[in-house]
């Protein structure tokens, strides 16, 4: 039972340089969520899809771009990283008919 | 004003003693709302539901004052293991993402 699977869980970027956080839930949940998490600061929502085929900006995209590929995966990918973009990424997913939010483990970004 | 409000603390407690936290929101229309737990370096987990007739889980009781928009979880007889963050949630019902307190981290000492 692997419930939101996320990669890579730790990676060091130079600043600049571009990647791709991938997220997978295997719940059949609709709706699916990229949160940052800094010290002092909570979770803050980046993007969410409520529903395949659909995204929507959160509370912090600039510098994100999203892709719900399918019902399974939503990927955040960062174009130019930023070292303000360091950070604990973590994806997450939701059944709306149940409330519960389910998270993966979270990736940890440092950008150089 | 932040949508979901908690005391970040930190409480740093005894074993044995008993704690607890408050959140208040800033949506009247606010559908349902949770308690979640973090541990360091951990993702956060659902710890429980809070529903207006107040509910129990073990030594864990949460509370729900719709008129003052506000909700506890009070922990009795704390243990070592309590010792995360512990996150306010507030569903705003719909499709709309859940919104989540910065949190309120507690140490409990030997």
């Amino acid at each position: 039972n692997a419930g939101v699977t996320q990669t890579p869980k730790f990676q060091v970027l130079k600043t600049g340089q571009s990647m791709t956080l991938q997220c997978a839930q295997d719940m059949n949940h609709n709706s699916m969520y990229w949160y940052r998490q800094d010290p002092g600061m909570g979770l803050r929502l980046i993007y969410y899809s409520a529903s395949e085929g659909t995204t929507d900006k959160g509370e912090v995209p600039n510098g994100y771009n999203v892709s719900r590929l399918n019902k399974r995966e939503f990927s955040l990918r960062l174009e130019s990283a930023a070292p303000s973009q360091t950070s604990v990424y973590f994806c997450a997913s939701r059944d709306l008919a149940g409330n519960t939010i389910y998270f993966g483990e979270g990736s940890w970004l440092t950008v150089v | 004003r932040k949508e979901v409000e908690q005391d970040p603390g930190p409480f740093n407690v005894p074993e044995g003693a008993t704690v607890a936290f408050n959140c208040t929101y800033s949506n009247s229309a606010s559908q349902s709302f949770f308690w979640y737990r973090q541990d360091c370096r951990k993702e956060p987990k659902l710890l429980m539901s809070v529903y207006s007739s107040g509910n129990e889980d073990g030594r864990f009781t949460a509370q729900l004052n719709r008129a003052s928009q506000y909700i506890s979880l009070l922990i009795r007889d704390s243990k070592l293991s309590d010792s995360a963050t512990y996150l306010c949630v507030v569903n705003r019902g719909g499709n709309t993402p859940l919104v989540f307190g910065k949190g309120t981290r507690l140490s409990v000492i030997a």
